[in-house]
């Protein structure tokens, strides 16, 4: 049973530009939330996708925007990338009604040069 | 608001002692509590939660976390600790709804010495 899958696992960026970060859920998950983990810091959560509308919203300015398919799987997306966004980011899915049935995902290693 | 304070971002025991990562938490409703672990270049593994059933709450690789609500803590202990325990763990906080945002702690490394 394969659990989160995201993709790519490692990406450089220039400043300003855009970038597109992919999840598929583990099987049976409808939900997913997306978090961000800056280098020694806890994981900060930025918004969270149930039937392919944003449902809960972090403290993240509107350069974070996110999409869930019919399918489950969702995408980051961040334009006009500054290097204070360089972060692992970690997507998480979940069943609703489960109490922290969370299933973590490895992680996609942003830099921004 | 919730918050999480993980007092140290380091601690180090022998091979063989006990374990303790400290966690006192902020919260305006009755929280639900989590501890994850996560070992270099991998996403969060659950070691336990606390979801306002039994205070003392056994989770995963013999670790073990009480909720005391007058201390406002919940710390994770291990009796005996093993080399394969070195990682980073993180404490955090969520309202009681399914599918609550985690707010999480910085982070503490634990290391263990042969």
């Amino acid at each position: 049973d394969a659990g989160v899958t995201q993709s790519p696992t490692h990406l450089i960026k220039t400043r300003g530009q855009q970038v597109t970060l992919r999840c598929s859920p583990k099987s049976g998950h409808d939900t997913v939330s997306w978090y961000q983990q800056a280098l020694g810091q806890g994981p900060q959560f930025i918004f969270q996708y149930y039937e392919e509308e944003e449902r809960q919203r972090g403290n993240f300015p509107d350069r974070f925007s996110g999409h869930q398919f019919p399918n489950y799987s969702s995408e980051l997306n961040v334009n006009a990338l500054w290097l204070g966004d360089s972060a692992l980011y970690l997507c998480a899915s979940s069943f609703p009604g489960v109490v922290n049935g969370y299933t973590f995902g490895s992680g996609t290693r942003l830099t921004v040069v | 608001a919730q918050s999480v304070t993980q007092l140290g971002s380091h601690v180090s025991v022998s091979e063989g002692a006990l374990v303790l990562l400290r966690c006192n938490y902020s919260s305006s409703v009755p929280p639900y509590l989590f501890w994850y672990v996560q070992y270099p270049n991998q996403g969060l593994q659950l070691l336990l939660k606390y979801t306002s059933a039994a205070t003392l709450v056994k989770g995963i690789n013999g670790f073990e976390a009480e909720f005391k609500k007058s201390e406002t803590s919940f710390h994770l202990t291990k009796p005996s600790a093993h080399m394969s325990d070195a990682a980073e763990y993180f404490c955090a906080v969520s309202d009681t709804g399914a599918n609550s945002k985690l707010t999480f702690g910085k982070g503490i490394t634990l290391s263990v010495r042969p």
